[in-house]
């Protein structure tokens, strides 16, 4: 089955930096990546998602890079603020199955003041 | 518009109980997924019903069975509580049965606490 492997577990940055944290996955036929900010006791949120047939892509501070040969996919914060501290998860689509996600263990980001 | 609320927002059950979760889909949505998350990890799929039906199931033994009802609702249920099943479980609504054509939306999920 699908594996998503996520890095680092924790991200530390300066307000201001930029933040990046990857995500490698093992079933070639998966083709669907979102990834989910949880603050802390809330529900995961979906930020940005990406598509196979897609390399790129950016919303605002946000983008997500895929490399299908690779099999990895990363997500880009830039202008890190306080309110992006949480923790981060990415998901795949194993099998190319859209009824499920397998999620990566999670980021936790601290944006330091 | 609501989103997807779950009940209870927590429970306490002793090993060897049963329990009931529930959930009720954002407006407009028609599918229903059910996730485990443990202390420290990502959510972990359980199972996703559709049109009533159990449509896919992850690696969760039988002791975990759901139920879609004709307004989109959904129970989880778990027999004989084990220790490990401590943990947050989700809920996921979406629109049919593909993640990639319609996001899934989660609820604030069940703390369940098995002693």
């Amino acid at each position: 089955g699908e594996n998503v492997e996520q890095h680092p577990s924790t991200l530390s940055v300066q307000e201001g930096d930029s933040a990046v944290i990857k995500c490698t996955y093992s079933d070639s036929a998966s083709n669907y990546f979102p990834w989910y900010k949880q603050e802390l006791g809330k529900r995961p949120q979906l930020i940005i998602d990406i598509r196979s047939n897609v390399g790129e892509k950016k919303d605002q501070r946000i983008a997500v890079t895929l490399n299908k040969t690779a099999k990895h996919f990363s997500l880009h914060i830039t202008e890190t603020q306080p309110e992006d501290s949480a923790v981060y998860f990415c998901a795949g689509t194993p099998s190319g199955s859209a009824r499920q996600l397998t999620f990566g263990s999670g980021t936790q980001l601290t944006v330091l003041p | 518009d609501a989103g997807v609320t779950q009940s209870p927002t927590h429970l306490i059950k002793t090993r060897g109980q049963q329990v009931t979760l529930r959930c009720s889909p954002k407006s407009g949505h028609d599918t229903v997924s059910w996730y485990q998350q443990a202390l420290g990890q990502g959510p972990q799929f359980i199972f996703q019903y559709y049109e009533e039906e159990e449509r896919q199931r992850g690696n969760f033994p039988d002791r975990f069975s759901g139920h879609q009802f004709p307004n989109y609702s959904s129970e989880l249920n778990v027999n004989a509580l084990l220790l490990g099943d401590s943990a947050l479980y989700l809920c996921a609504s979406s629109i049919g049965q593909g993640a990639s054509n319609s996001p899934l939306h989660f609820g604030n999920g069940t703390r369940l606490t098995v002693t």
